[in-house]
């Protein structure tokens, strides 16, 4: 079983519309949360990161961290074909703070 | 943008050649990492680095070999290329923050094709 798993997707939503996507783990160490994007032939940028539990929103984005469920979320409101991309969720404990765990990424794509 | 380039951007190379892709980094990250990414696999960890000359294993390091003899340069080489090798390669660095943790960012990527 992979430590990380996510819907690969596609996922596929009209402009405007809210999108969830969603990440589960299994080690309950993990503390640190991250989000990344990927346009296609690029390499991932970092969109968000989160710490322990909690929402976190930064303009169209929220991310949320529910620690007992073990299970994160990325959500986008007004969607824009311009978040047409990969999202890849990835994670890092407290005790092994530079090795990354990574969802194989949701593939989303926003119609106009 | 964490500074970080990587060459080739795009190659091809034959079964059985040797292959060396280079990562470079202007801003004197310490741990530096070496990813490939294939389709339903996402990015997978092939070796790290924690420092100059100090590097470890990643969950797929068979057939990789990896030096960092200068803190901005980690060569990956992949000693006899396999077809199984051709995928997407990603160096990435981590990054302190704030709160003591770590964020990791990536460069653009090398596309290697093995024929």
């Amino acid at each position: 079983q992979k430590e990380v798993e996510q819907d690969p997707g596609p996922l596929s939503v009209p402009e405007g519309a809210i999108v969830s996507l969603n990440c589960t783990y299994s080690n309950s160490a993990f503390q640190y949360f991250m989000w990344y994007r990927q346009y296609s032939r690029k390499g991932p940028e970092l969109l968000m990161y989160t710490y322990s539990s909690g929402n976190k929103e930064d303009g169209r984005f929220t991310a949320q961290v529910d620690k007992s469920s073990k299970y994160i979320s990325l959500f986008i409101r007004d969607s824009q074909p311009s978040d047409s991309a990969t999202y890849l969720c990835a994670m890092s404990s407290l005790y092994n703070f530079n090795k990354f765990y990574f969802g194989s990424g949701t593939k989303l794509n926003v119609k106009p | 943008d964490a500074g970080i380039t990587q060459s080739p951007r795009h190659k091809v190379t034959e079964t059985g050649t040797p292959v060396t892709l280079r990562c470079h980094q202007t801003e004197n990250h310490r741990y530096m990492y070496w990813y490939r990414q294939d389709p339903g696999h996402g990015l997978r960890l092939i070796h790290y680095s924690y420092g100059v000359k100090d590097t470890d294993k990643g969950e797929v390091s068979d057939g990789y070999s990896v030096s960092r003899s200068k803190t901005e340069d980690f060569l990956l080489t992949l000693e006899s290329a396999t077809s199984s090798q051709t995928s997407v390669y990603f160096c990435a660095i981590s990054e302190r923050k704030d709160r003591g943790h770590y964020e990791q960012y990536f460069g653009p990527g090398t596309r290697l094709t093995v024929t």
